[in-house]
Parts: C-alpha cells; sequence; structure tokens
C-alpha cells in the first residue's frame, strides 16, 4: 500500500511570506500529526487532525495552523515566515486511537528553508 | 515538564558490535515509550515499543529495556551492520492523548564502522 505523501520535497520560501505544505495519509488513516524537525529542537509536535477538527495541539505560535479534509488529507500553513521556521515537516498518519506500532507511519517530509 | 532528552549525540561502533543507545524521561506519568530509527532523507521508522507495565522487550536483534525508577530507556542493538547507521530517537506516548501525540528526544547518531 502506498505510504504517506508529502508534497512538496523541498521549498525555498523569503522571510515574511507564507507556505502551505501537503500531506496524504495512508489509505483508510483518519488521524494526521505534523512535527517540526530542527537539529537544534528535534522532533517537536505541531498538531493533529481527526476528522476534520485539531484534537492536539503543541507549543507553537499562531502562525502555524492546520487543517483537514473530509479525504483525511492534511495541510498546514505557515503565515509571515520568519528564518527559524526553517526545518524538515513531516507527517505521520495513524489508525485512530492505535499505538504506534499498528499504523503511526511518518512521510518523508518538507524540507523548507526560510532565505 | 515534557522532556525526553539523550544522553550522547554520537556513537561510533564497529560491525558485529552491540551497540546501546540511552534515554532519559521527565513524566513520570508516560505510559508509553517508542524507539524510532530515522536514515537520511526519510522520516522516522518505527523500530520497537514498550509499556511502562514491562521492563524489557525484544525484538529481531534490538531489545528495549525500561526502568521507571530513574526514567531511564535504552536501546540494545545485537551485531550492528552498517545498515543500522542512522539516528535514533526514543519517543514518549500518553495514552490519554491517543497515542497521536508523541515527545521526542533528541536524537543519538549511530554510526557503524565496517
Amino acid at each position: 500500500k502506498a505510504g504517506v505523501t508529502q508534497t512538496p520535497r523541498y521549498l525555498i520560501k523569503t522571510r515574511g511570506q507564507q507556505v502551505t505544505l501537503s500531506c496524504s495519509p495512508i489509505s483508510g488513516h483518519r488521524s494526521v500529526s505534523w512535527y517540526q524537525q530542527t537539529p537544534g529542537q528535534g522532533l517537536q509536535f505541531l498538531f493533529e487532525y481527526f476528522s476534520e477538527t485539531q484534537r492536539n495541539k503543541g507549543n507553537f505560535p499562531g502562525r502555524f495552523s492546520g487543517r483537514q479534509f473530509s479525504n483525511s488529507r492534511s495541510e498546514m500553513n505557515v503565515s509571515t515566515l520568519e528564518l527559524g521556521d526553517s526545518a524538515l515537516y513531516l507527517c505521520a498518519s495513524s489508525l485512530v486511537g492505535r499505538r504506534p506500532e499498528n499504523g503511526y507511519t511518518f512521510g518523508s517530509g518538507t524540507r523548507l528553508t526560510v532565505v | 515538564g515534557e522532556s525526553v532528552g539523550l544522553h550522547l549525540p554520537t556513537l561510533s561502533v564497529q560491525e558485529g558490535d552491540n551497540s546501546i543507545i540511552n534515554c532519559a524521561y521527565s513524566n513520570s506519568a508516560s505510559d508509553y515509550f517508542i524507539w524510532y530509527k530515522q536514515e537520511s532523507g526519510k522520516g522516522p521508522q518505527f523500530i520497537i515499543d514498550i509499556r511502562s507495565n514491562m521492563d524489557k522487550r525484544q525484538g529481531q536483534r534490538v531489545t528495549v529495556l525500561l526502568n521507571k525508577t530513574v526514567k531511564h530507556l535504552s536501546l540494545q542493538i545485537a551485531a550492528t551492520q552498517p545498515g543500522d547507521s542512522a539516528v535514533y530517537f526514543c519517543a514518549e506516548s500518553r495514552q490519554r492523548t491517543g497515542f497521536q501525540k508523541l515527545v521526542f528526544g533528541t536524537g543519538t547518531r549511530l554510526l557503524v564502522s565496517p
């Protein structure tokens, strides 16, 4: 079966711009979680969506937002980009209520560079 | 607070040796722990997990040990191979969040020399 698909793989943006990243979960997975990965902070939880509703949220400013569509695909948006937003953005999809070994699968990420 | 840390940022071993990667966590309410492997250009890949009511769990060439008294987690890789070279993360999960929210450690890079 197809894995978690994230697009685009690489992105370069200028400070002050906004960006939208996309994540298509594994077929049948209804939960999508987003993480930010940086060398200094490691992997940090951004938010989780299920049935088009945000269920959990990490400690990120309001510039970071997301949404989920009825087909479970998810997008995250970052507005007014800052240099510190440069990171690898990962999404993971899962079956609801299941432990990670039962289907919490990560995509390969979108590498965002802010210049 | 929410913090999961690692003792060593880089671990270098010879092929065939056993590797031990350590992790400390701070929240005694955590009830589920996972080890992930991340290769260059890829997302984290599940390796093995352990519940808080267990002390040890074994998989294929890997063993996870949990010491709740000192809030310590370790991953043991037997007969380490060059293909094991990657960054390894421990992660903490809490059932009350439905397991969809993971708190990750900063990672340990494992380098395996032939």
